[in-house]
Order: structure tokens, then C-alpha cells, then sequence
């Protein structure tokens, strides 16, 4: 079993939607959360940082961590076709120590 | 700001060769982490570097080694290159201590190929 489950995808919405992403995990020593947008053939890109539980609002992204039940979950409002990448769930226990990522899940929005 | 630089951006290698990635971290940081990412999936944590040292390591065998400079860019060195070899190699930084706040970059990658 992996220590992060994520949903491969890919998962396709019309433009305007709500997008909604999670992850699993099986490691409790994690505190760090992290949501990467990663475009085709690019380097990853920081979208949300959480530390331990709760939610978290950047403009039209809002990450949920619930520890106790070992799952994270991002929500992008008003998606738009540039949205369309493939989004890595990562998690540490030290910061920016070794993270653990999600297989990524591919999202592709539709005008 | 460059950001976190790599070279080369692609690379083509047979089996048994060695190969030498390069990276240049973001203006300001002196920790460098190494990626490397399967086609489809996430990335897999190599090891990390601050003041010099291998720091962190993930489950890569010593055919991955690295090195850093006092200028704290970075090489990651791979010997006896096989198939499975094949991945885009990310290179990160950050700051000592980071807190949130002071954000981890990646740079783009050098993508490695294995014939």
C-alpha cells in the first residue's frame, strides 16, 4: 500500500465548475500539506501549504486537511480551461524535508 | 529572479553510461532537494543537500549520489544507468528553516532517457 492515495483521473469539468481533489494517507507523522499544480512537461508549482488540520482560502482555492481521518482535499471554484493540469497532493513531516507525493490526478477543464 | 534553474533540459543516454545533472537554486536558498518522476506519476524524494551534506535520503540505491557546491547549486549523478532510469529529474530549493511562508520552488527538470 502506498503512503499517499491519489485518484489518477483523468476528471474532466465544464468550465465554471467546482473541482474537487483529495488524497489519503496512511502515515500519522505527517503535519505538512502541500497542493502542486504541475503543467505538461513542467516543474511543479506550490498552490496551498497547510500545516496540521483544518482549512485553508487563496483566491479561487480552498484546501481541507482532516487529520483524523487521514484525508486532504482541494477545491478550485469558477474553473477555467488554464486550470486543466494535473494536480500533486505532497506531504512531509518535516516542512520542506522529504515529501511524499500523490500519483497526481489530471484534470481538464472544458470551455 | 531566475528561480531554480536545471540543465540540461533533456538527455539521452544508453544503458551502463553516467550521467550529471546540474541545478542552480532560487536567489536566497541554500537547500537543495532532488526529485525524480516516473511518466504518470508523482515524484520520488532522491535525497537532499544543506551546508554541503546529504542530509535526507530517500529509497534510491548508491548508483544516486549527489554533491553540492559552496555556492550551494547542486549536481545529482547517476552511474550504471538502466532502463527504469528513464523520469524527469526535479531539482527544488528553499531556505533553511522555511517556514511556509518562505515557499519551496521546483525547478522545470531535466528530462533523462535511457536507450
Amino acid at each position: 500500500q502506498k503512503e499517499v492515495e491519489q485518484d489518477p483521473g483523468p476528471l474532466s469539468v465544464p468550465e465554471g465548475a467546482i473541482v474537487s481533489l483529495n488524497c489519503t494517507y496512511s502515515n500519522s507523522a505527517f503535519q505538512y500539506f502541500m497542493w502542486y499544480r504541475q503543467y505538461s512537461r513542467k516543474g511543479p508549482e506550490l498552490l496551498m501549504y497547510t500545516y496540521s488540520s483544518g482549512n485553508k482560502e487563496d483566491g479561487r482555492f480552498t484546501a481541507q486537511v482532516d487529520k483524523s481521518s487521514k484525508y486532504i482535499s482541494l477545491f478550485i471554484r469558477d474553473s477555467q480551461p488554464s486550470d486543466s493540469a494535473t494536480y500533486l497532493c505532497a506531504m512531509s513531516a518535516g516542512s520542506w524535508g522529504k515529501l511524499q507525493f500523490g500519483a497526481g490526478t489530471q484534470v481538464v477543464v472544458t470551455p | 529572479d531566475a528561480g531554480v534553474t536545471q540543465s540540461p533540459t533533456h538527455l539521452i543516454k544508453t544503458r551502463g553510461q553516467q550521467v550529471t545533472l546540474r541545478c542552480s537554486p532560487k536567489s536566497g536558498h541554500d537547500t537543495v532537494s532532488w526529485y525524480q518522476q516516473a511518466l504518470g506519476q508523482g515524484p520520488q524524494f532522491i535525497f537532499q543537500y544543506y551546508e554541503e551534506e546529504e542530509r535526507q535520503r530517500g529509497n534510491f540505491p548508491d548508483r544516486f549520489s549527489g554533491h553540492q557546491f559552496p555556492n550551494y547549486s547542486s549536481e545529482l549523478n547517476v552511474n550504471a544507468l538502466l532502463l527504469g532510469d528513464s523520469a524527469l529529474y526535479l531539482c527544488a530549493s528553499n531556505t533553511e528553516g522555511a517556514s511556509g511562508k518562505e515557499t519551496q520552488y521546483f525547478g522545470p527538470g531535466t528530462r533523462l532517457l535511457v536507450l
